[in-house]
């Protein structure tokens, strides 16, 4: 069975520190992980995805995430933060030889940005 | 491309109404979905759709209706609202493919927000 955690519910930086939201998976399989983010009032738009080639994923807006097999995590991060970088953030997990239906979400993550 | 696109962005009804959520695609994708999104607990899936034609339930389908009668097209509906489907309801669809190269990289639309009372 997959499942996905978000270890943080909530984070804050202050502008210009880095940022780490923390994402940890359990899968029976080799996973498909993502990363998506979530602006007030908005639709979820993808960061980055990994799917079993380069383990450092490089997504927009300067977000990076390392999927690190030993410890099942997927940790999103980014050296120096914007106020712009202020939303929610959904950890994915999915199997690539499942059904449409196994695609776990994370619970989400609040990142706030402090000027 | 407009993408994904939800009618409407708003709703209020009361209990016993019932209503039905439009999602419409222009991406040719086989897949459709219709999530949930509630305080703490992320997006949790209602119904899915692997093609035209066919539906099937998530982890939350009580209460709700699908129908995927034109491939572009997915409709939820709720035959009678009660105040615990007050929620913001989010479209999405994706690719598919043979399995392993299905990465389920899902394209969402801005959601509805529907309340109950």
């Amino acid at each position: 069975a997959q499942s996905v955690t978000q270890l943080d519910s909530h984070v804050s930086v202050s502008e210009g520190t880095p940022v780490l939201l923390r994402c940890n998976y359990s899968s029976s399989y080799s996973p498909s992980l993502f990363w998506y983010v979530q602006h007030p009032n908005k639709g979820l738009q993808l960061l980055l995805k990994y799917t079993s080639a380069a383990t450092l994923v490089k997504g927009i807006n300067g977000f990076e995430a390392e999927f690190k097999k030993s410890e099942t995590s997927f940790h999103l991060t980014k050296p120096s933060a914007h106020m712009s970088d202020a939303a929610e953030y959904f950890c994915v997990v999915t199997d690539p030889y499942s059904s449409a239906s196994k695609i776990i979400f994370g619970s989400g993550t609040r990142l706030s940005i402090r000027p | 491309n407009a993408g994904v696109t939800q009618t409407p962005k708003f709703r209020v009804l009361k209990t016993g109404q019932s209503m039905t959520l439009l999602c419409a695609q222009d991406m040719n994708h086989e897949y459709m979905y219709w999530y949930r999104q509630d305080p703490g607990m992320g997006l949790r899936l209602i119904h899915y759709s692997v093609g035209e034609g066919t539906t099937a339930k998530g982890e939350v389908p009580d209460g709700y209706n699908v129908s995927r009668l034109k491939k572009q097209n997915f409709l939820l509906g709720l035959e009678s609202a009660a105040p615990s489907q007050t929620s913001v309801y989010f479209c999405a669809s994706s690719y598919s493919g043979p399995p392993g190269t299905d990465f389920k990289e899902q394209y969402f639309g801005p959601g509805t927000r529907l309340t109950v009372t």
